[in-house]
């Protein structure tokens, strides 16, 4: 297994620019997860899936979209870059299991918006 | 909303020091998780924990689960240069067990 897949790893917009960020998942996790790091500040959630055809509102959603069409595949879309997007985007999954809620992570993708 | 606390920030030892990390929050969590984070990658979980005073150990690492299920520490015993990384904690609440992370100790270990 892949585990957790994400595109591209580095990328520099302009502001106003659009772009998606992919995530794919190859071990059947009913939940996905976007996350963004900034220094010092740790990881806040963005969006969340439950599973296909169903997202929700993480904590930071502003300026951000989602999708969810398949189990595999969970797109993060930014419509009109600004400055405050800049950070490192991290793509999650894990499956539905009681006792605890381990998250796999992807490696990121690293977002500069001048 | 919940919060969790981690501290320090920052740790710089040298090899074969002992350290301790916290975290706390006013919060009761139904599991608390700490995760390690190299420089270009993504969060690998290093342990959970679900039961309150719970001690997990994972060879030189010693987890601990507050018996009231809102604070967890981490302890290293000789730390070795390869223990350096970003330690985060997680404490996962709400309908749908989402996590919130602290902010994370950043830990450098110098031969």
């Amino acid at each position: 297994n892949a585990g957790v897949t994400q595109t591209p790893k580095f990328r520099i917009l302009k502001i106003g620019q659009s772009m998606t960020l992919q995530c794919t998942q190859d071990m059947n996790h009913n939940y996905m997860y976007w996350y963004r790091q900034d220094p010092g500040m740790g990881l806040k959630l963005i969006y969340y899936s439950v599973g296909a055809g169903i997202t929700d509102k993480g904590e930071v959603p502003n300026g951000y979209n989602v999708s969810r069409s398949t189990t595999e595949d969970f797109p993060l879309r930014l419509e009109l870059a600004a400055p405050s997007q800049t950070s490192v985007y991290f793509c999650a999954s894990r499956k539905t299991t009681s006792g605890g809620n381990e998250q796999f992570f992807g490696p990121g993708t690293r977002l500069t918006v001048l | 909303t919940q919060l969790l606390e981690q501290s320090p920030q920052f740790l710089s030892i040298q090899e074969g020091e002992n350290l301790t990390v916290y975290c706390n929050s006013s919060s009761v969590f139904s599991s608390l998780q700490w995760y390690r984070q190299e420089p270009g990658e993504g969060p690998v979980l290093l342990v959970t924990v679900v039961t309150g005073g719970e001690v997990k150990k994972l060879k030189r690492l010693t987890f601990q689960f507050g018996d009231a299920r809102k604070d967890s520490s981490l302890h290293i015993t000789a730390a070795q240069p390869g223990d350096t990384g970003l330690y985060l904690c997680a404490g996962a609440g709400g309908s749908q067990g989402n996590l919130i992370f602290g902010k994370g100790t950043k830990l450098s270990v110098k031969p």
